[in-house]
């Protein structure tokens, strides 16, 4: 089975920090994905990666960038945390053809206080 | 209007009943559907996806119907563990991104 496994589970960080959300996948995968899940909002794409040092914009990057170094690993930063990015980050991956659906990690609590 | 849209429920049923969730997509260009399941505090799995003849898997069927643009998922005998948000996801073709549904609630009665 794929494994997308994220850094944390619970993480509580200070306004104005610079935060690193980490994500690995062991099956190759060459798309991967961050989103956020907010109460009546669902889950909003951040940004997306189809390739090695590859990165393109969802629908919410503002206040955030992301790295893509090495095909398993995708990272998603916060410049400069504020309260609104208190929320759950998942991170997903898929082979080429998405049409095969994403795995999910199990997501990353944050608290930004 | 959202690009996909579910009613949020909850849709609360006793155990061993039917229930029905329908999601509607505003996009024609759509080419891939499913059905994910997220419990509590989860991160969301695939349940199945959805084809345009239908498709079965147990006590689990989604349908199709293009020309209305909604996709269905019949849960029959519910049982207490399917309790869950049920998200309704669409791709748009020629793109890798999906889109989510906001999801509907269902908990199951003992």
């Amino acid at each position: 089975d794929v494994k997308v496994t994220q850094s944390s589970r619970y993480l509580v960080k200070r306004t104005g920090e610079k935060v690193f959300l980490e994500c690995v996948q062991d099956m190759d995968h060459e798309n991967m994905f961050w989103y956020r899940q907010d109460p009546g909002l669902g889950l909003r794409l951040i940004y997306f990666s189809y390739d090695v040092k590859m990165k393109e914009k969802g629908d919410i990057p503002e206040g955030y960038s992301v790295s893509r170094e090495k095909k398993e690993r995708f990272s998603l930063i916060l410049e400069s945390a504020s309260t609104n990015q208190t929320s759950m980050y998942l991170c997903a991956s898929s082979p080429p053809h998405s049409g095969d659906g994403y795995t999910f990690g199990s997501g990353t609590r944050l608290t930004v206080v | 209007r959202k690009e996909v849209e579910q009613d949020p429920g909850p849709f609360n049923v006793p155990e061993g009943a039917t229930v029905a969730f329908n999601c509607t997509y505003s996009n024609s260009a759509s080419q891939s559907f499913f059905w994910y399941r997220q419990d509590c505090r989860k991160e969301p799995k695939l349940l199945m996806s959805v084809y345009s003849s239908g498709n079965e898997d147990g006590r689990f069927t989604a349908q199709l119907n293009r020309a209305s643009q909604y996709i269905s998922l019949l849960i029959r005998d519910s049982k207490l563990s399917d309790s869950a948000t049920y998200l309704c996801v669409v791709m748009y073709s020629g793109t890798y991104k999906y889109i989510f549904g906001t999801g509907t609630r269902l908990k199951v009665l003992a």
